[in-house]
């Protein structure tokens, strides 16, 4: 139980393009999902933290306009990378939790490897 | 500033070795730690989940240590494998009102060799 599922696994985009990403729990209702950013030999750095049905909100330093998140239903949520530069490269990875703001465990995607040319 | 630092950055060991990771932390109020197993271009998988009041948690050859009062974790592997190689990051929250802040380890990155 407990799966997290993000699609696409691996996406190569132009600069000035957009991207989405979805991350879908595939066995329980998420209330609250997170976005990470990891970049190659460090750790995870949170991005954002969405409850369902309302926006999403973001850690300091993380530009809301150009990283969209929705998270419309328990189940999934968004992440828009627009107008993306060859900076925001990088392995994204969300993760779901059954409880309000990550009390509970939170379960991990397998992540999505994004290359902008 | 609430901070994770792991130590060792990387290790090597041959197989069927064991080996111990540690976690210090400044985290507070603390809620809980967590170890995570990472393998390259993949997710985090938890291993264990510990709350103050627990001192050892197992998870077959996986054995995480809590020491609250000095704020140190250990990971314990026994008997390794080489599909024990990936990268082990902890995570320790912290409680405030009601919602939980987490702050991630940089991790240990673990290589283990035939």
């Amino acid at each position: 139980g407990a799966v997290v599922s993000q699609h696409p696994s691996r996406v190569i985009c132009k600069s000035g393009t957009s991207v989405k990403i979805e991350c879908r729990s595939l066995d329980f209702q998420a209330t609250t999902m997170f976005w990470y950013r990891q970049f190659p030999k460090q750790s995870l750095m949170l991005m954002a933290t969405s409850n369902e049905g309302s926006k999403a909100t973001y850690e300091q330093g993380v530009e809301k306009d150009k990283f969209l998140i929705n998270h419309a239903s328990l189940t999934l949520s968004t992440l828009t990378v627009t107008s993306a530069h060859p900076e925001d490269s990088s392995f994204y990875i969300c993760s779901a939790s059954p409880g309000q703001a990550g009390i509970e465990t939170q379960y991990f995607g397998p992540g999505t490897r994004l290359l902008v040319l | 500033k609430n901070q994770v630092e792991q130590s060792p950055q990387s290790l090597i060991i041959l197989e069927g070795k064991n080996c111990t990771l540690q976690c210090n932390y400044t985290v507070s109020p603390f809620s809980n730690l967590r170890w995570y197993k990472q393998d390259t271009g993949r997710g985090p998988v938890s291993l264990t989940i510990m709350t103050f009041s627990e001192n050892t948690k197992s998870n077959g050859r996986y054995t995480a240590t809590l020491d609250a009062d000095t704020k140190q974790s250990s990971l314990h592997i026994t008997a390794s494998q080489l599909s024990d190689s990936a990268s082990y990051i902890c995570v320790v929250s912290a409680r405030s009102g009601g919602y939980q802040k987490v702050t991630f380890g940089t991790g240990t990155k673990l290589q283990v060799i035939p």
